[in-house]
This record gives C-alpha cells, structure tokens and sequence, in this order.
C-alpha cells in the first residue's frame, strides 16, 4: 500500500541555519514527488515536485529536494533558513490517476 | 492566473443544518479533489473527480456527505444534517491533464465550524 512517512512532527531551527526534513514513502512503483508548504490559515503551495530525472530538484523560495530510490526517501533542503519559513510542510506522493498521500506533516519554528 | 476559488472562506452553522461549500477549479484542469483537514486525522482526500464523474468517493465519511461536479468549473461538497465533528477545513484542488505530470494546487480552504 502506499504511503507517506514525515518522522520528525516538530522541527525547530535558528534563522540561518540550515535546514533538512524528512519524507520516506512506500510505493510500488517509480513515484511522483512533491513537498508543500502550508503556511497558519493559508492553503497548500507547492514548493517543488520530482516525476522523472535529475534527482535533486529545485523549488521555490530556495528549496531543493533529493530523491533516493534506494533509501525511498525524498528529502526537503534549504541551506539557510529565513523567519518567514516557518509553516507545516507537507510531502506527498502521487499516483497515476491523481491520487495523492500525503505526510501527517512537519510543523517547522524558526528562531530569530 | 487565477488560482483554485474557494468559497465561503468562513462558515459558522449549527448543528443539522446543511452547509454547501463551492469550488472552482482552475481553468483548463480536469480532476478536483475534495480534502477534509483536522488536526486529529491530518488531510484526508474524500472524494475526487476526474472529467466531471466522481471516481473515487472511499473519502466521503458517510451519507450526510455529497459531492457534486456539475459541470468542468464547479463543484460543491454539501453535508446534510452537520454535526460537530465535521468542523475542519475544508480544501479543494485541481489538477491539469498532463499525464505523467500530474500537480494537484489548493484552494485556500474554507474554515467549517459546527456548533
């Protein structure tokens, strides 16, 4: 069955810092990746997706993600983390047919 | 571009009345999702629509549940009688025919609180 797991619920980093969450999922096949980011009483944006390819994928507001089939991982990076990062960040693996699963999700704090 | 519209943003009601909420897709995409966000349960798809015919409502809690497309640039969700339990937020999202690609974008949720 498929699956999303987000293992860290609550990540807090220094403004700066560097930044990595994590995201395993279980699929039976070559899957279709995604990270959003959910930000308090907003809806979800994208932030980036992985279909085929190059494996490390660029985002917006200087994201990246890494996708590693051997570890069923896909990754959310962002070298130095700003206060307006903070927000539920989501990741999320698609199906043919649409059908997404997402992560129960990473609520990240910034500290100034 | 205008994005996915949700609407209302906000809805206060009371317990058995009937509550709709609307969504419009962005234009030219062909497949609307319905999720249904707790804090308790996380996003939950409930029911997804692809070309207009709903293919997989498994989501929809129960019969007080209904969901409609009728036609490519709407849909409603529509729970008769409300109960409590059902305050959540409420998103939809659309996604374009690009097989092999597919994206789904989110509306900005509509805020249900039962009382």
């Amino acid at each position: 069955a498929q699956s999303v797991t987000q293992p860290d619920i609550h990540i807090t980093v220094s403004e700066g810092a560097s930044l990595e969450l994590r995201c395993n999922y279980s699929y039976g096949a070559t899957p279709y990746l995604f990270w959003y980011v959910q930000s308090p009483g907003q809806g979800l944006q994208l932030l980036l997706k992985y279909f085929s390819g190059d494996t490390l994928v660029q985002g917006i507001k200087g994201f990246e993600a890494e996708f590693k089939r051997s570890q069923s991982s896909f990754n959310l990076r962002k070298p130095s983390v700003h206060w307006s990062d903070a927000a539920e960040y989501f990741c999320a693996v698609g199906a043919r047919g649409n059908q997404f699963y997402f992560g129960t999700g990473t609520s990240l704090t910034v500290i100034p | 571009d205008a994005g996915v519209i949700q609407s209302p943003r906000h809805e206060v009601t009371e317990m058995g009345q009937e509550v709709t909420l609307r969504c419009k897709p962005i234009s030219g995409h062909n497949s609307l999702f319905w999720y249904r966000q707790t804090m308790m349960r996380g996003l939950e798809l409930l029911i997804y629509f692809n070309n207009n015919v709903p293919i997989d409502d498994s989501g929809m809690p129960e019969d007080r549940f209904s969901a409609k497309m009728p036609n490519a640039s709407f849909s409603t969700l529509k729970i008769q009688p409300s109960e409590p339990r059902d305050s959540a937020v409420y998103f939809c999202a659309s996604s374009p025919p690009i097989y092999g690609e597919e994206t789904q974008y989110f509306g900005p949720g509509t805020r249900l609180l039962v009382l």
